[in-house]
């Protein structure tokens, strides 16, 4: 049963517009949420993250908007560049019990 | 420097050997994780400990076994029970649950059964 989804497996975009990377959950008891970049052969690192209170959290280039009633949370980044060209997994949280979409890999043209 | 120490980076195994992957955390952090990553399917969480001498079992803990004896240390044992043995293996922990719990990787340890 996964409980984090992110359906598209890929997306590619150009230079300088935005990168729109979206997440579906099952449990309504998730009270965080996060965003983590992940290059090959290394372990993911942390992005963003969201508290289940809030509908909006922005960090640089980076936003991450929650839908609750949608069970719905998307990460924009803008405007996008090169080096953000990763897999980024979404992941969801309560308590200590972590779980994780099955990740989205981004590609980012020149 | 502080972080989380997995080793060993690359291992080859045997059909029906058990082999335990080591982690190492000098964060002080109380909860700690195993995750199994293959193509396509993400992060997959095998076991999970939120404190010493205590651990749940994840989606797929099946042919798996951990410990945590020490606060530092969360070792994962992949035994001959376990079908599809060949992944990508991450360590984590995890900051107390009243900040965000963002969860801190190892680099990951590369199990290959031949």
């Amino acid at each position: 049963d996964q409980q984090v989804k992110q359906n598209s497996p890929s997306l590619s975009v150009q230079e300088g517009r935005i990168s729109i990377l979206n997440c579906d959950y099952t449990n309504s008891m998730f009270d965080y949420f996060l965003w983590y970049k992940k290059y090959p052969a290394e372990g993911p690192t942390f992005l963003i993250s969201i508290s289940s209170i809030k509908d909006k959290n922005e960090d640089g280039r980076f936003t991450v908007f929650l839908n609750k009633s949608a069970k719905h949370l998307s990460l924009h980044i803008v405007p996008s560049q090169p080096g953000d060209s990763a897999v980024y997994f979404c992941a969801a949280r309560n308590n200590n019990d972590m779980r994780f979409g099955a990740g989205t890999r981004l590609t980012v043209k020149p | 420097d502080g972080g989380i120490t997995q080793s060993p980076k690359y291992l080859f195994r045997k059909e029906g050997q058990n082999v335990t992957l080591s982690c190492e955390q000098n964060l002080n952090h109380d909860a700690m994780y195993w995750y199994r990553q293959d193509p396509g399917q993400g992060l997959r969480l095998i076991y999970y400990s939120q404190i010493v001498n205590d651990f749940q079992k994840g989606d797929i803990a099946e042919g798996y076994s951990v410990s945590r004896e020490k606060k530092e240390s969360f070792p994962l044992t992949v035994t001959s029970a376990q079908k599809n043995p060949t992944a990508f293996y991450l360590c984590a922990s995890s900051m107390p649950v009243v900040n965000t719990g963002e969860l801190f990787f190892g680099e990951g340890s590369r199990l290959t059964v031949l």
